[in-house]
C-alpha cells in the first residue's frame, strides 16, 4: 500500500483554523485520499475523501495539491471537541475487493482553550 | 440511531477461556470488519466480510474466528485467548466494499478492551 506521512502532533488555538498536512509522495492514480480521526476513548470517524479535486463537508475541507503527492485537511474553526488523532489514508482495495483501511500513527492534534 | 454495536465493552479474562466478542449494526451494511488497535502498531484488521457469503483473513488472523450467519452480526471468536490477544478491538462496517468508483465510509464501534491474564 502507498504510504502517508503526517507529523506526530499539532497544537490549535480553539476558534481558530487548523491545517493538518499530510504527504503522499507514491499515491497512484486511483487512489482516493481519506481521512478519519478518532475522538479519545472511541472508535475512528469518518470526516473526508476525495481524488483530485478539494472537497468540502460539515466537518471539514480537503485540499488536494496539483500533483497530488500532498493533501491538507482543513478544520475551520477548531472547537475543543475537534481534539483526537487524525488519520490520513489512502484508499486501496484488496482481495475480493476488501476495502481495509491501513491506519498509520496519524496527528494527534490538541486545541488549546 | 445509526451505529455499530459492540459487547462487552471492557473484558478481563485468563488465558484459553473461549470468549466471544459481539459486533452488531443497524444500517443494513454488505461489509464488517474486526481490527486490533495496538499502540505504536496503530490499527490492524483481523478478518472481514464482504456479505454473508464471503469471509477472509486480514493481517493478523492467527488466533481469531469470525462468523457471518446473517448480515446485521459479525462475532469475533477467540478459541483459547492467549495474553498477546490483549488489546483494543474495533468493529466496522460499510453499506459495502470494492467500488472503484465510489465510497461507501466505513462506521466503527465503540471498542472492546480485552485484557487476557
Amino acid at each position: 500500500d502507498a504510504k502517508t506521512t503526517q507529523p506526530n502532533s499539532m497544537e490549535s488555538n480553539e476558534e481558530e483554523p487548523v491545517h493538518l498536512p499530510c504527504n503522499h509522495s507514491t499515491i497512484s492514480g486511483t487512489d482516493y485520499i481519506h481521512w478519519y480521526r478518532q475522538l479519545p476513548s472511541q472508535g475512528p470517524e469518518y470526516v473526508i475523501h476525495g481524488l483530485t479535486s478539494n472537497v468540502n463537508n460539515r466537518m471539514a475541507s480537503l485540499a488536494i495539491a496539483e500533483d497530488r503527492k500532498s493533501s491538507t485537511l482543513i478544520l475551520h474553526r477548531a472547537t475543543l471537541r475537534d481534539a483526537a488523532v487524525y488519520y490520513c489514508i489512502l484508499r486501496a482495495i484488496h482481495r475480493f475487493g476488501n476495502e481495509k483501511l491501513t491506519f498509520g500513527t496519524g496527528t494527534r492534534l490538541t486545541i488549546i482553550p | 440511531e445509526a451505529q455499530v454495536t459492540q459487547n462487552p465493552r471492557y473484558l478481563i479474562t485468563v488465558t484459553g477461556k473461549k470468549l466471544t466478542v459481539t459486533c452488531s449494526q443497524n444500517m443494513n451494511h454488505e461489509y464488517m470488519s474486526w481490527y486490533r488497535q495496538d499502540p505504536g502498531l496503530g490499527l490492524r484488521q483481523i478478518y472481514y466480510s464482504m456479505n454473508v457469503e464471503v469471509t477472509d483473513k486480514g493481517d493478523v488472523p492467527e488466533g481469531y474466528k469470525v462468523s457471518r450467519k446473517e448480515k446485521r452480526n459479525f462475532p469475533l471468536i477467540l478459541e483459547s485467548p492467549s495474553p498477546n490477544q490483549t488489546s483494543l478491538y474495533f468493529c466496522a462496517s460499510s453499506l459495502q466494499a470494492g467500488g472503484f468508483s465510489s465510497y461507501n465510509e466505513q462506521f466503527f464501534g465503540p471498542g472492546t478492551r480485552l485484557t487476557v491474564l
